[in-house]
């Protein structure tokens, strides 16, 4: 089946200090990558969706150049928190589809972030 | 605007039936889906819905009335593997999710 991978699985770090998360398809080329986040008890977010080779498309409130998507290849994207604060703290996810049919993605196993 | 609603909280009993429901409002529809997410993972698939009726798979069934914007998650002989939130989530138009904010559900000996 299609696997996603996530590294790290959880970071700690200091406030002002920035956070590189990856978000891999194994086996698969993912053509658009998703970024959730996800607070304790409540659902997921979606923060932005990405292709591959273009800019990131922003959900409105999520600022773009405090959660820097890149997705330079088919297999990765990445999400680098710029500059985190305390209530940046939360459960980031990342899901990717090949495409078609779009509707199909498929989750990593998450990063959990927590900024002192 | 666009909402998917779940009850927040359900608690069974290891080997019973429960069923959650979800009633949906989507700028369009192409879909149904529900998500397992044990706590502190990430969802895990569980089925699609686009056309009315039922869609039975093992011990998980899904159903959906997209007259009625309704669609519920049925889970036979629980186990307690079986305790997580249990997603809900529509398929808009553009394709986008819409998610719910999940039924947590407990199961008892």
């Amino acid at each position: 089946g299609a696997v996603v991978s996530q590294h790290p699985s959880w970071v700690i770090c200091k406030s002002g200090t920035s956070v590189k998360i990856e978000c891999r398809s194994l086996d698969f080329q993912a053509t658009t990558m998703f970024w959730y986040r996800q607070f304790p008890k409540q659902s997921l977010m979606l923060m932005a969706t990405s292709n591959e080779g273009s800019k990131a498309t922003y959900e409105q409130g999520v600022e773009k150049d405090k959660f820097l998507i890149n997705h330079a290849s088919l297999t990765l994207s990445t999400l680098t928190v710029t500059s985190a604060h305390p209530e940046d703290s939360s459960f980031y996810i990342c899901s990717a589809s090949e495409g078609a049919p779009l509707y199909e993605q498929y989750f990593g196993p998450g990063t959990r972030l927590t900024v002192t | 605007g666009q909402n998917i609603d779940q009850p927040t909280e359900m608690t069974a009993t290891e080997g019973a039936i429960v069923q959650i429901n979800c009633t949906y409002q989507t700028s369009g529809f192409n879909g149904l889906f529900w998500y397992q997410q044990h706590a502190g993972e990430a969802p895990t698939f569980l089925s699609y819905n686009v056309l009315d009726g039922l869609e039975e798979k093992g011990r998980f069934s899904s159903f959906l009335s997209r007259s009625k914007g309704y669609s519920y998650l049925l889970l036979k002989e629980l186990q307690m593997k079986d305790s997580a939130s249990y997603l809900c989530a529509g398929l808009d138009s553009n394709y986008q999710l819409i998610w719910g904010a999940g039924t947590k559900l407990i199961i008892k000996p």
